[in-house]
């Protein structure tokens, strides 16, 4: 059984740091793993998806890399700026639209 | 505007109500899922639907009852529930299964609290 650990669970910066998010998963046969974005009472926002195929996916400030021999992925937001606050997830596909949520870090920017 | 559209945003009901989440996407997809967010746990997957066929129902109770009528549109109807029920249900639709780069496009939820 697929399980997706997300590690911290809250995070809080001052504006202006680079800062990684880390993300586990226990089964290394996924199709791809993607990083969501969510605010506060509201729905998911897909911001990357790293085929199983890939190592790294980039948009804009964010970077995410995926090791799938260790289990592992990062999401690296460089220059982090206050409307980066937001709970972030991750999650890994195992079969046709079968996504395993991680619980979420909540991240802070502090002006 | 996410594409994905739910109603209503929050929702109050007593266990003995009857009530119905409704999702519409505008975005042509084939297929939607109902997805279930609790407090303090991971998004969990209730019902994904392709083609108005229903291809998952991952081991839900019966008093959520899931309706698809056509592609578009996508209704949770809720009935008995407990008050551990509370949780936000999120709305999601992408454009086919089973495809590895495909994109999940979410609602912004219903808020549900069972009194």
């Amino acid at each position: 059984k697929q399980e997706v650990t997300q590690i911290p669970a809250a995070l809080s910066v001052p504006e202006g740091e680079n800062l990684v998010l880390n993300c586990s998963f226990t089964d290394s046969a996924i199709y791809n793993l993607q990083w969501f974005r969510q605010d506060p009472g509201k729905g998911l926002t897909s911001l990357l998806l790293i085929q199983s195929s890939q190592r790294e996916q980039t948009s804009g400030r964010l970077n995410a890399s995926l090791d799938k021999s260790s289990g592992r992925s990062t999401l690296y937001i460089a220059a982090s700026q206050p409307g980066d606050s937001a709970t972030y997830l991750c999650a890994a596909l195992r079969g046709a639209q079968k996504l395993v949520f991680g619980q979420g870090t909540r991240l802070t920017i502090n002006p | 505007e996410t594409g994905v559209t739910q109603t209503p945003r929050h929702l109050v009901m007593g266990m003995t109500n009857k009530k119905s989440l409704k999702c519409e996407q505008h975005l042509g997809h084939n297929a939607m899922y109902w997805y279930k967010q609790s407090a303090k746990k991971p998004l969990e997957l209730m019902f994904v639907y392709n083609f108005k066929e229903q291809t998952e129902n991952n081991s839900v109770p019966s008093r959520f009852s899931p309706e698809c009528p056509n592609s578009s549109h996508l209704f949770l109807h809720l009935h008995t529930l407990q008050p551990e029920d509370s949780a936000l249900y999120l709305c999601a639709s992408s454009q086919d299964l089973g495809a590895t780069n495909e994109k999940l496009f979410f609602g912004s939820g219903t808020q549900l609290s069972v009194l």
